[in-house]
């Protein structure tokens, strides 16, 4: 059974950097072909990929985003972790991980999501 | 970056209706297009992939098609259960982008 989980804070202040962790269980990260993203939502509004880890440590970012992002895998703990600098109150979103597969390129299990919100 | 159009954002339909969504992308794009359904308060769930393939629990009153830059999520008979919000998702290039969404509601 896969399953994923995100963790990480409900509340950052403007400027900071948030981190997230996703916790996945059920598959590897180091199969051939398996990837974790970060997807995020904002209140009302619609889904926004955010990055990518594939299993061979390939890394891939939203063009828009991309100078905010790092994302990273500790492949024994089976967790990828998201970090996002120079939060803004418009970073406020639910933060989803989800697993990725190259041989089709979609979403096909996501955690529950993490609400974080950015405010002074 | 390619950018993925939905229409329309809000349909009002009844139990029973056939319901067609579409999703426009601003190029071409191979086959790399899925759609899902997300309800309040809930991660999306995975309804087709591959532009026609439909997930393997997904009901089979979901059904996927196009190609190009035309793709379509019918739903054959409207149930009570399908009342949500459904994103179509697209990859190309090493990036990946959702629609706005589609919100279907009770007519």
């Amino acid at each position: 059974q896969v399953t994923l989980r995100e963790s990480g804070p409900a509340l950052v202040k403007p400027t900071q950097t948030l981190t997230l962790t996703c916790t996945f269980s059920g598959f590897s990260l180091s199969t051939s072909g398996m990837c974790v993203s970060w997807i995020r939502q904002p209140p009302g509004k619609a889904l926004e990929w955010l990055a990518l880890i594939d299993w061979d440590d390939d890394k891939y970012y939203s063009t828009s985003l991309k100078t905010r992002l790092t994302i990273s895998k500790d492949t024994s703990r089976n967790q990828v972790v998201l970090t996002m600098t120079n939060m803004d109150p418009v970073d406020t979103a639910t933060y989803f991980c989800a697993r990725t597969t190259m041989k089709t390129r979609n979403f096909d299990y996501w955690g529950q999501g993490t609400l974080v919100t950015v405010s002074s | 970056d390619i950018q993925m159009t939905q229409s329309p954002s809000t349909l009002s339909a009844s139990v029973g209706d056939r319901v067609t969504i579409t999703c426009r992308a601003s190029q071409t794009i191979s086959s790399w297009l899925a759609w899902y359904q997300q309800k309040p308060g809930k991660a999306p769930k995975l309804l087709v992939y591959k532009a026609s393939s439909l997930e393997s629990e997904g009901p089979s009153r979901f059904s996927g098609s196009g190609s190009g830059t035309e793709f379509a999520l019918t739903i054959s008979s409207l149930q009570p259960d399908d009342f949500a919000t459904y994103y179509c998702q697209q990859y190309d290039s090493d990036s990946w982008t959702f629609g706005q969404g589609t919100k279907v509601e009770i007519k």
